[in-house]
């Protein structure tokens, strides 16, 4: 059973770009988590989706950041007019359900860097 | 409002001894804790959890956390370290309804550096 796959695992872009991170959820999951890990901090929670629904965007920058996670396909992170700020860590985290029983688990990551 | 804090940015120890890597929390209502490896350029890797039952908690790779409910603890150990275990470790609290919507609150991490 394969893991949570997320890629591209390093991307570069240039200030004023867009970055589309994708993910794609374990097998049997419906349940997607995208964090944050800036330099040398902790993850921080951005959004949870279900399929074709956004649960909690809570952490999400109000502008320019943007998830979807489709009936078919990977859940998409987008970032539009990507900052130097955004150079970061991106980590997708998946589970079967909610609530106290279900663990996430993580993917090993998108490295974005902004120049 | 919920949060764990990791005092020790980084913790040195020579192999072969024990060590401990140090995390208090913040919760209201009952906490779910967890430790979570990261290597380098790589991603988290569950370690263990305390959820209810025994404060002693097992996990992988001879790892093993202590939940202290007095002192709001939940530091992890291992009674032998050894040179691989050198990573960057992160104490979560998972908030929210026990039957909604959960999410993980990280430390800050705790660099873990072993010296052969």
């Amino acid at each position: 059973n394969a893991g949570v796959m997320q890629n591209p695992r390093h991307l570069v872009r240039r200030r004023g770009q867009e970055a589309r991170l994708r993910c794609s959820p374990m097998k049997g999951h419906s349940h997607v988590y995208w964090y944050r890990q800036l330099p040398e901090e902790g993850l921080k929670f951005m959004v949870y989706l279900q399929k074709e629904n956004i649960i909690d965007e809570s952490g999400m920058p109000k502008e320019r950041f943007s998830a979807e996670f489709p009936k078919e396909g990977p859940s998409i992170l987008r970032i539009q007019q990507v900052v130097r700020g955004d150079s970061a860590a991106y980590f997708c985290a998946s589970s079967q359900g909610t609530g106290v029983p279900y663990e996430q688990y993580f993917g090993p990551g998108t490295r974005l860097t902004v120049t | 409002a919920q949060s764990v804090a990791q005092p020790e940015d980084q913790v040195n120890v020579a192999e072969g001894n024990p060590l401990t890597v140090k995390c208090t929390y913040s919760v209201s209502g009952n906490p779910y804790l967890f430790w979570y490896v990261q290597y380098p350029n790589r991603g988290l890797q569950f370690l263990l959890k305390y959820i209810t039952g025994d404060n002693l908690v097992k996990g992988s790779y001879g790892f093993e956390a202590e939940f202290n409910k007095s002192q709001t603890s939940f530091h992890l150990k291992k009674p032998s370290a050894l040179v691989s275990d050198s990573a960057l470790y992160f104490c979560a609290v998972r908030v929210g309804p026990d039957t909604g919507f959960q999410k993980l609150v990280f430390g800050t991490g705790t660099r873990l550096l072993v010296s052969p």
